[in-house]
């Protein structure tokens, strides 16, 4: 049972768009939900990480967006670029346990 | 700069072989992870280690076991390798508290079982 689903599978968005990625959980219990960055060849970094007592973090292009009534959470890449090309994971987890990572989202940023 | 180390990027090995991937890190962490990674899937937690000679079985550990003799170093091992094993395998560590602290990944080693 998947305890993040993650969506778009693949997401393909011109130079200068903005890349959305969506997750989603069911266990209340969660209060950490990281965004992990994965180019080809490489293992997942850390991009960027929020916790539910604020509904939006934001590191320079990058913003994490958490609802935490309708139980989601969102990745916006403002100004997308060729670079930002890469495999993104969302994750959650609940206080010091293991992370439960998404099904991942190949993005595509088109010059 | 933390560096996790895993000693193949490519392994082919037999149905049935004893396959034993190796992760070494060098920041010193207490937190040691192997997942594997599907297409479709994500990744997947196999075993995590919180100490030296303590594991931990993670969502996937069947078919699997690890090592840890030393701090730095973190082994999988497959004892009777399988078709369905065929994966991409990572490593990671973590320093801090808790385990959902940073997590610092190797490049993977890609596996095939034939």
């Amino acid at each position: 049972q998947q305890q993040v689903k993650q969506s778009p599978q693949s997401l393909i968005v011109q130079k200068g768009g903005i890349s959305i990625i969506n997750c989603a959980y069911e266990n209340t219990a969660f209060d950490y939900f990281p965004w992990y960055q994965q180019f080809p060849g490489k293992g997942p970094a850390l991009l960027i990480a929020i916790r539910p007592d604020v509904s939006e973090k934001k590191e320079g292009r990058f913003t994490i967006s958490f609802n935490k009534s309708a139980k989601q959470f969102s990745l916006h890449i403002m100004d997308s670029q060729p670079g930002d090309s890469a495999t993104y994971f969302c994750a959650a987890s609940k206080g010091a346990n293991n992370l439960f990572f998404g099904t991942g989202t190949r993005l595509t940023v088109i010059p | 700069d933390v560096k996790v180390t895993q000693s193949s990027r490519y392994l082919v090995k037999r149905t049935g072989e004893k396959v034993f991937l190796e992760c070494v890190q060098d920041m010193d962490h207490e937190n040691m992870f192997w997942y594997r990674q599907d297409p479709g899937l994500g990744l997947r937690l196999i075993y995590f280690s919180y100490d030296v000679k303590m594991k931990e079985k993670g969502d996937i550990p069947e078919g699997y076991s690890v090592s840890r003799e030393k701090k730095e170093r973190f082994s999988l091992i497959l004892e009777s390798a399988s078709t369905n094993q065929t994966s991409m395998y990572l490593c990671a560590s973590s320093g801090g508290t808790g385990p959902n602290e940073k997590l610092f990944f190797g490049s993977g080693t890609q596996l095939s079982v034939l």
